[in-house]
């Protein structure tokens, strides 16, 4: 979905290195959300925030940290990265407005390989 | 505490042939619960979601789901396969009302291949 972006697509970094991946959203929506796939085991959430001033922890933030710069905009970092972050990440936003059935909209996702 | 069981991790079908991928969940409250889509090297996209209003749920592309309370299921189904229907499916459930924040928890994600 064009409106909601991820940058880079790809990254392959060492371990212990910082990686910032960013994501970016055009929908208004004042819900976002970091996600991270691995294989079998579908998506689980790392971090999540309902505005610029509120940033929570989801199932597995260990090792991770957020930043929300603006309504638009949600960083999530990788203070150092280690092998086992190697996954696939994904951005979602979600509309408040929307209720209890909102959905989410997912970015097209970052892959990224610590070696 | 809410989860979601699919059944099968991998399922084959010939083009034209009927599609069913199975899920259950669990919810201690009334659930939202939703099918989303991802096509290689792609995001995820919504298939269809149940709010409460119907039981048998239609969606994009042809696919429909219904929502059985009773068996704690909310099987996905197609009853012409295309081959562009090759892609992974998440079952998704979501606790509706309350304080909830919106956290869903996915399945374990339905690989399905479509056969010529």
């Amino acid at each position: 979905d064009a409106d909601v972006t991820q940058t880079p697509r790809n990254r392959i970094t060492k371990t212990g290195k910082r990686i910032m991946l960013e994501c970016s959203q055009t929908k208004g929506h004042d819900r976002m959300y970091w996600y991270r796939q691995d294989p079998g085991l579908g998506l689980r959430l790392i971090y999540y925030s309902f505005d610029v001033k509120d940033i929570n922890k989801g199932e597995i933030s260990d090792g991770y940290s957020v930043s929300r710069q603006a309504q638009a905009k949600f960083s999530l970092s990788l203070e150092s990265a280690i092998p086992n972050q190697t996954a696939l990440y994904f951005c979602a936003t979600s509309d408040l407005r929307q209720g209890a059935y909102n959905e989410q909209f997912f970015g097209p996702g970052t892959r990224l390989t610590v070696l | 505490a809410q989860s979601v069981t699919q059944l099968d991790s991998h399922v084959s079908v010939s083009e034209g042939t009927p599609v069913l991928l199975r899920c259950n969940y669990s919810s201690s409250y009334s659930p939202s619960l939703f099918w989303y889509v991802q096509h290689p090297n792609k995001g995820l996209q919504l298939l269809l979601k149940y709010t409460s209003a119907a039981t048998l749920v239609k969606g994009i592309n042809g696919f429909e789901a219904e929502f059985k309370k009773s068996e704690t299921s909310f099987h996905l189904t197609k009853p012409s396969a295309h081959m562009s229907d090759a892609a992974e499916y998440f079952c998704v459930v979501k606790r509706a009302g309350g304080t909830s924040y919106g956290k869903l928890t996915f399945g374990q994600g339905t690989i399905l291949t479509v056969h010529p």
